[in-house]
């Protein structure tokens, strides 16, 4: 029973570039949350999809990021023309519907030159 | 505003020293107070959840408890594979985790 994948691992991009990040809940869950882990700083809320549907974007900047938890596949964080301060590790966690709790993934660990 | 704090920052333990680690929250209507272990280029892995105050959750050296404002993490006869950071997290919605910056436990052997 595969736990919360993410990949790729590492992404490293030029500013101004694109990055997608992806994350495959685990089995037989299907709500996904997204949080940004700054050096130096707490885990900080993005925000939480289920399939097809935006919930809660509050922790999301409001330009240059998008989510999405398509019907199949994997969900998606995109991050438009990337600067230096989007640098961090982007976790991703998934729990089963009403359920009270988080498996998170390994992150995905940006860096911007 | 809603806020989890973590105390202290770093923790250097000899093996076997018991310690306490604090999470003080002041979150609105909490219904969940949540710990995880995070290891060095890993994601946070689950611990405890806590939901009432005055309740108590233990798993092998580790014992978290609850109060009305803050929360414990009780380390007893700590071993070297116990060091890692220690998270907290408080949850007032179920969709929203506000974290603390952590713990940073080093056990030393």
């Amino acid at each position: 029973n595969a736990g919360v994948m993410q990949n790729p691992r590492h992404l490293v991009r030029r500013r101004g570039q694109e990055a997608r990040l992806r994350c495959s809940p685990m089995k037989g869950h299907s709500h996904v949350y997204w949080y940004r882990q700054l050096p130096e700083e707490g885990l900080k809320f993005m925000v939480y999809l289920q399939k097809e549907n935006i919930i809660d974007e509050s922790g999301m900047p409001k330009e240059r990021f998008s989510a999405e938890f398509p019907k199949e596949g994997p969900s998606i964080l995109r991050i438009q023309q990337v600067v230096r301060g989007d640098s961090a590790a982007y976790f991703c966690a998934s729990s089963p519907p009403a359920n009270y709790g988080y498996t998170f993934g390994s992150g995905t660990r940006l860096t911007v030159v | 505003e809603d806020q989890v704090t973590q105390s202290p920052e770093a923790l250097r333990l000899q093996e076997g020293e018991s310690s306490s680690l604090n999470c003080s929250y002041t979150v609105s209507g909490l219904r969940g107070l949540f710990w995880y272990r995070q290891d060095p280029g890993k994601g946070p892995e689950f611990l405890f959840t806590l939901y009432s105050a005055g309740e108590e959750k233990e798993k092998e050296r580790l014992k978290a408890t609850l109060t009305k404002k803050e929360s414990f993490l009780h380390i007893t006869a700590p071993k070297p594979e116990d060091s890692a950071t220690y998270l907290c997290a408080g949850s007032n919605t179920g969709n929203q985790f506000y974290f603390g910056t952590g713990t940073s436990l080093t056990v030393i052997p």
